[in-house]
């Protein structure tokens, strides 16, 4: 069975400053992984995904993220966070019946 | 293009009443995905309709919720007779068919408060 843990349910960082949010992932096959994002009122919005191509995805936004298989882990990253950064972040993986399973939410608060 | 669109954005109703939700998917997606995410915890799977059949309805809680998908379009979900914990928001999602289906697109949403 699949399953996500993310590491820190509130995460917050100076406005230029580096955001790390953590996703390990448990998974008995090859999975595909996701970062959406939650903004207020919104709907889930995604931001990249991971499909067994390469290891490094980019996203929307300036987010990008890194499948390392050997610590099953898929961290979304920023190099500088901007206001409008502040929103909940979810990581998902999902499995060959394309059910998905999420991790319990990040939010993100941007300190000016 | 039209997104995922929910219907009511957020319903407040008494324990033993009954309420149903709406979800209007993308124009032409065949997969439609209902997830509910409790206070606190994780976004957790319902059910799965391709077009108007029930693909995979392992997630739903109990015999209190009843989905369907008149037609292979819009998707209701009841829950009848509401319970406390059946408190939180529900999520609607569609995809399309073949290499594309890993790619759900979400709705915002439904926050049901049961009192």
């Amino acid at each position: 069975a699949q399953s996500v843990t993310q590491l820190g349910s509130h995460v917050s960082v100076s406005e230029g400053a580096l955001v790390l949010l953590r996703c390990n992932y448990s998974s008995s096959v090859p999975p595909y992984l996701f970062w959406y994002v939650q903004y207020p009122n919104q709907g889930l919005q995604l931001l990249l995904k991971y499909t067994s191509a390469a290891t490094l995805v980019k996203g929307i936004n300036g987010f990008e993220a890194e499948f390392k298989k050997s610590e099953t882990s898929f961290h979304l990253t920023k190099p500088s966070a901007h206001m409008s950064d502040a929103a909940e972040y979810f990581c998902a993986v999902s499995d060959p019946g394309n059910q998905f399973y999420f991790g319990t939410g990040t939010s993100l608060t941007v300190i000016p | 293009e039209a997104g995922v669109t929910q219907f009511p954005s957020h319903s407040v109703i008494e324990k033993g009443q009954t309420v149903t939700l709406r979800c209007d998917p993308i124009s032409g997606h065949d997969n439609l995905y209902w997830y509910r995410r409790v206070m606190g915890k994780e976004i957790k799977f319902l059910l799965h309709f391709v077009k108007e059949s029930k693909q995979d309805e392992s997630g739903m809680p109990n015999n209190r919720f009843l989905a369907e998908r008149t037609g292979g379009t819009y998707s209701t979900l009841k829950v009848q007779p509401a319970e406390l914990e059946d408190s939180g928001v529900y999520f609607c999602a569609s995809s399309q068919g073949g290499l594309a289906k890993n790619i759900q697109y979400f709705g915002a949403g439904t926050r049901l408060s049961v009192l």
